[in-house]
């Protein structure tokens, strides 16, 4: 069985670029995270989705960040301009309902903005 | 809110020594707690988790107990190898309406010489 899969591996931007992150979860799980890790910090949820539904994006800055899962399989999560601080490993992870708390996460993006 | 604190931040062994890592936890619930590990380049992994008090979690030779009268769930190995080498992270969790989401502590870095 396939694991989550992310693109790209490594991005590097300057400030005020846009970049885009994709995700393919595991065949089957519901449950769609993205996650965000700074250097040396665990994992940060930004936003998930059950099926295609936003289920909580409290912690999105809503102003630059965006996620989206269309058809309740793979996920897109874009910044819009991208700051210093967002500077970290965006993960993705997935899981299957009613087994939310076994988590598996993908390799990650790691995002560098000059 | 709910947070989990992880008190060393490095931690360096030699093969076959005993390792102990410090996990507690602050909430007002009565969340359970995992324990999982991150190699150098990939996304976290789940290692185990307990659900109550007095419970017992353990994988790959690792183990923790749920004591809600310390708030603790701390990570023991009796003797660890190279290749335990990673960064372990103390999570509790889930929440939310739907019960998805885990809050992450820091991290721990263990370094183990052989």
């Amino acid at each position: 069985e396939a694991g989550v899969t992310q693109s790209p591996r490594y991005a590097v931007l300057q400030e005020g670029q846009a970049v885009s992150f994709w995700c393919d979860p595991i065949s089957g799980h519901d449950t769609l995270y993205w996650y965000q890790q700074p250097r040396d910090q665990g994992p940060q949820l930004l936003v998930y989705f059950r099926d295609e539904a936003v289920i909580d994006n409290s912690q999105l800055p809503s102003d630059r960040f965006s996620a989206v899962r269309p058809k309740g399989t793979n996920s897109t999560l874009k910044i819009q301009s991208a700051k210093q601080g967002d500077t970290a490993t965006y993960l993705c992870a997935s899981s299957l309902m009613g087994r939310a708390e076994t988590l598996y996460f993908g390799s990650g993006t790691r995002l560098t903005v000059l | 809110g709910d947070s989990v604190t992880q008190t060393e931040g490095q931690v360096a062994l030699s093969e076959e020594d005993f390792l102990t890592i410090h996990c507690n936890y602050s909430a007002s619930g009565y969340p359970a707690l995992f324990w999982y590990v991150q190699y150098p380049g990939e996304g976290p992994q789940f290692l185990f988790r307990a659900s109550r008090d007095k419970e017992k979690g353990s994988s790959r030779g690792f183990e923790a107990t749920y004591d809600k009268g310390t708030t603790s769930f701390h990570l023991r190995k009796a003797s660890v190898q190279e290749s335990d080498s990673a960064v372990y992270y103390c999570a509790l969790g889930p929440y939310g309406s739907s019960g998805n989401k885990l809050i992450f502590g820091i991290g721990t870095l263990l370094s183990v010489k052989p």
